[in-house]
């Protein structure tokens, strides 16, 4: 398996723009993770799926914040309108079941908003 | 806020040396902590774990040691490899509980 799939691998974008992340899980897994990272805070887990379904979008910081599962093999993450705070690295993680160790993370998505 | 700390954004060890990386957590429903391990471009990968009924556990080179009095985690790498070398991120959660927070991170270095 390629393991987990993130795209684009960096993105750079205007403040206000509109940005989306995507990310293609490990085949079979049914639980799947948005990570943030940032210098101040460290890790933040911003919301997990399991089977299609959003379980907990407590970490999503604002309403510009929206992610979506339309099948087992897609996620996506959108901003809207994108702000310069928002400049991170974005993680998408996949695991079989909720376990923390057998979470897998992509390799992430470098966003810069300018 | 930032329920785990991990306080030194840089350690620089000689190979063959003990690595030592700690953390800090303040709540006290945390009862099951991790370290992760992250190279350059790449995602987390998961290192090792400890339950909070353990205060010590062992995989090899990777040593946890957790004092839940003080709630204070540390991983030791002994010896400590060139490719050691990455951002190791320390993580708490409730076994229970879904909400898992992770430090800020720390990067090892080691030297030849």
């Amino acid at each position: 398996d390629a393991g987990v799939i993130q795209s684009p691998r960096h993105e750079v974008t205007e403040m206000g723009q509109e940005v989306t992340l995507r990310c293609k899980p490990i085949s079979g897994h049914d639980y799947l993770f948005w990570y943030r990272q940032t210098m101040m805070r460290g890790l933040e887990l911003l919301i997990y799926f399991n089977n299609n379904v959003p379980i907990d979008d407590s970490g999503m910081p604002e309403d510009r914040f929206s992610a979506k599962m339309p099948n087992a093999s897609f996620s996506t993450l959108k901003i809207q309108p994108s702000e310069p705070r928002d400049s991170a690295v974005y993680f998408c993680a996949s695991s079989f079941y909720y376990h923390r160790e057998t979470q897998y993370f992509g390799p992430g998505t470098r966003l810069l908003v300018l | 806020d930032q329920q785990v700390k991990q306080n030194s954004p840089s350690l620089s060890v000689q190979e063959g040396r003990i690595s030592i990386l700690n953390c800090d957590y303040t709540n006290s429903m945390f009862d099951y902590f991790l370290w992760y391990k992250k190279y350059p471009a790449e995602g987390p990968t998961f290192l090792i774990s400890i339950s909070s009924i353990k205060d010590k556990n062992e995989d090899g080179r990777f040593t946890v040691f957790l004092n839940k009095s003080a709630k204070h985690l540390s991983l030791h790498i002994v010896p400590s490899q060139p490719g050691d070398s990455a951002v190791y991120f320390c993580a708490a959660c409730s076994y229970n509980n879904n909400d898992m927070r992770f430090g800020a991170g720390t990067r090892l270095t080691v030297k030849p």
